[in-house]
């Protein structure tokens, strides 16, 4: 069983829908991530939060806006997003210098 | 910039098969991590080893081992008597410091098919 658990597994949503993933995770980890990845392609980096503030956005657009309204926990708030944005959106969490955990990750279709 | 090349996109052997994934990197940092993470369909992604750039050590865990060596900037995989179970994409990826955090360049995965 995997220690960062990510809500919804499966999320459809229209344009217009604004909708979001959340992401929790209670080993004490200060550092969480948001990554995206599209079929047969690496995750790529989104949003990395350090300590509960946001220390990196990989030039995310602004219909992707993260969250992180604790040290347990991770939201991603989605808006008007497009077709092209369907992936699967992975959470994870980390110490510093130490590994990556990853959630099982959200499969958003976008239609 | 950094960079992780796994050059074999797709590897289809038979079970009971030894199969080595390859992996090369680059970066400019003197200290750095490499990691192995595997994907499984149902998507998620499981660490197998990380390794820091100071310790060139052979590892061996089960009938996963793997080969560090800095000489040649790779950090290959090798599965031993391979099983169905090990069918996934499996990635290869370096860290980065971020903002106080640590990032990951993936390569681009290799997917491992492990017929009956």
């Amino acid at each position: 069983d995997t220690e960062v658990t990510q809500t919804p597994k499966h999320l459809v949503m229209g344009m217009t829908n604004k909708k979001s993933l959340k992401c929790e995770q209670h080993m004490g980890h200060r550092a969480m991530y948001w990554y995206k990845q599209k079929a047969k392609k690496p995750p790529e980096l989104m949003f990395v939060y350090s300590y509960e503030k946001l220390s990196i956005n990989e030039s995310v657009p602004s219909r992707f806006s993260p969250e992180c309204p604790n040290s347990s926990l991770l939201n991603l708030h989605l808006h008007a997003l497009q077709p092209e944005d369907s992936a699967l959106y992975l959470c994870a969490s980390s110490l510093q210098n130490s590994p990556l955990h990853f959630g099982n990750g959200t499969r958003l279709t976008v239609t | 910039a950094q960079k992780v090349t796994q050059a074999q996109t797709e590897i289809s052997v038979v079970e009971k098969e030894d199969v080595t994934l390859d992996c090369v990197y680059e970066t400019r940092d003197t200290t750095y991590y490499l990691f192995w993470y595997k994907q499984p369909p149902s998507g998620e992604l499981v660490f197998l080893i990380r390794r820091n750039s100071f310790d060139e050590q052979n590892e061996i865990s089960g009938r996963y081992s793997w080969n560090f060596q800095k000489s040649t900037s790779s950090f290959n995989f090798t599965i031993t008597a391979s099983q169905v179970v090990d069918s996934a994409v499996y990635f290869c990826a370096l860290s980065e410091p971020l903002g106080g955090a640590d990032g990951l360049t993936f390569g681009k995965g290799t997917h491992l098919i492990i017929q009956p």
